[in-house]
């Protein structure tokens, strides 16, 4: 079974606004990663946050993860067309580096 | 560098035919996975080969087999296809030193049994 559920599951924001979206997963882990997937394309890694680090920055990206909630968020500021997409949550618990991918949320940005 | 190939990008079968998905990826990576996606779900693990020489089974084994041909090589093979089996599939690959989780993706391969 799936252990990250994203949530919502659609998002249509207006260029330039912030989207931010939900992972929530059901058992504990060692990393969270987000992915990005263009339409019809394979997946593209965007970050990686430990679980012993609370947030996490890259270009216009923010995560957050809250182990006690089992929880991450992921916000992309001034979003463009380009930031159109589907994004994904991805769990291991550190064993064997096996991911574990959530449903995902599916963000359109209107220009 | 091509990063993750795979062949062929689309397919169609009739049930009860065979075929093999191949992969392969130029990053000199230690570990490949095998998924498929379906519509409105993430990505679920068919197998995985942690290492050369070595094979597990993921979330969804069922109905498919894979080798690990070479470092660089990883097919997936289904015996005998069926409807259920439509779907699109990934091959990925991680393992360098210091940046052991992170996946990268191949362009799929678009598979519709009929």
């Amino acid at each position: 079974s799936q252990q990250g559920e994203e949530d919502p599951q659609a998002l249509s924001i207006q260029e330039g606004e912030n989207a931010t979206m939900n992972c929530s997963y059901k058992t504990s882990i060692n990393n969270l990663q987000w992915y990005r997937q263009n339409s019809g394309r394979g997946l593209v890694h965007l970050i990686l946050i430990r679980s012993n680090e609370r947030e996490k920055h890259s270009g216009r990206l923010r995560v957050t993860l809250d182990t006690s909630k089992k929880s991450s968020s992921l916000l992309i500021t001034a979003s463009r067309a380009a930031d159109t997409a589907s994004y994904f949550c991805a769990t291991d618990k550190g064993r064997d580096y096996k991911l574990s991918f959530g449903a995902g949320t599916t963000v359109t940005v209107r220009a | 560098n091509a990063g993750v190939t795979q062949t062929p990008k689309f397919q169609v079968l009739k049930t009860g035919q065979s075929m093999t998905l191949q992969c392969a990826q130029d990053m000199n990576h230690n570990s490949m996975y095998w998924y498929r996606q379906d519509p409105g779900m993430g990505l679920r693990l068919i197998y995985y080969s942690a290492s050369e020489g070595t094979t597990d089974k993921g979330e969804v084994p069922n109905g498919y087999n894979v080798s690990r041909l070479n470092k660089r090589e990883f097919s997936l093979r289904l015996e005998s296809a069926a409807p259920s089996q439509t779907s699109v599939y990934f091959c990925a690959s991680s393992g360098v030193a210091g940046a052991l989780l992170e996946q990268f993706f191949g362009p799929g391969t678009r598979l519709t049994v009929l």
